[in-house]
């Protein structure tokens, strides 16, 4: 059974650094991208960028870039979203999501989504 | 970046009925469009890819048509677990793109 399973809720201070996960399970974890996907409060959702762990290429929303880093490592199979200074504007719920993928063709459609983890930022 | 307008961005249907949800593409994307279902709380659901191809679970009277800039999803015999809100996502183009959302509530 493919999971994606998120950390915990998170409280921060605006200026803080933070990191949140997404463990996987169920599947070989670097045949598959992992995207993040943002919904604030009663909006909808907003692609924030993907990430290979087969080669670790990485895209981003220009909405997105240079104020969040994807990362991942192999050896737990978890994929992480950090920012390295919050503002009350990242309130939001993050989910990460697994990206279809058809003999090593991967698409931006999203077949599996972790739980979301919810971060509010406020001072 | 590709817009997805969504119509009607909220309805009231019954049990039983049928439900068409419109999504529309500010450019043209074939046919690589996908549709998710969400419920309160919850995170969104894969219903269809490509624009028609049900994932797997999906009850049957999911359906999804369409090709270029127009598509719907019909949710025919609506059923109690059903209402929720649906978006639609274009993934033709970078940056993939959601729609804006349908919000389908009980009449």
């Amino acid at each position: 059974e493919v999971l994606l399973v998120q950390s915990g809720t998170e409280v921060k201070k605006p200026g803080e650094s933070l990191r949140i996960s997404c463990k996987a399970s169920g599947y070989v974890f670097s045949d598959y991208w992992i995207n993040w996907v943002r919904q604030m409060p009663g909006k909808g959702l907003e692609w924030m960028g993907r990430i290979d762990p087969a080669d670790s290429h990485t895209n981003y929303s220009p909405s997105f870039q240079g104020h969040v880093t994807l990362s991942f490592d192999k050896s737990t199979t978890t994929a992480y979203l950090q920012w390295g200074s919050l503002k009350a504007s990242d309130t939001a719920i993050y989910y990460c999501a697994r990206s279809y993928c058809l003999n090593a063709v991967c698409q931006y459609s999203l077949d599996f989504w972790g739980q979301g983890t919810l971060v509010t930022v406020s001072s | 970046d590709i817009q997805m307008i969504q119509s009607p961005s909220s309805l009231s249907a019954s049990v039983g009925d049928r439900v068409t949800i419109t999504c529309r593409a500010s450019q043209g994307i074939t046919t690589w469009l996908a549709w998710y279902q969400q419920k309160p709380e919850k995170p969104p659901r894969s219903l269809i890819s490509g624009a028609s191809t049900l994932q797997g679970g999906v009850p049957s009277r999911f359906s999804g048509s369409g090709s270029g800039t127009d598509f719907t999803l019909t949710i025919s015999n609506l059923q109690p677990e059903d209402f929720a809100t649906y978006y639609c996502q274009q993934y033709n183009t970078y940056p993939p793109t959601f729609g804006g959302g349908t919000k389908v509530e009980i009449k």
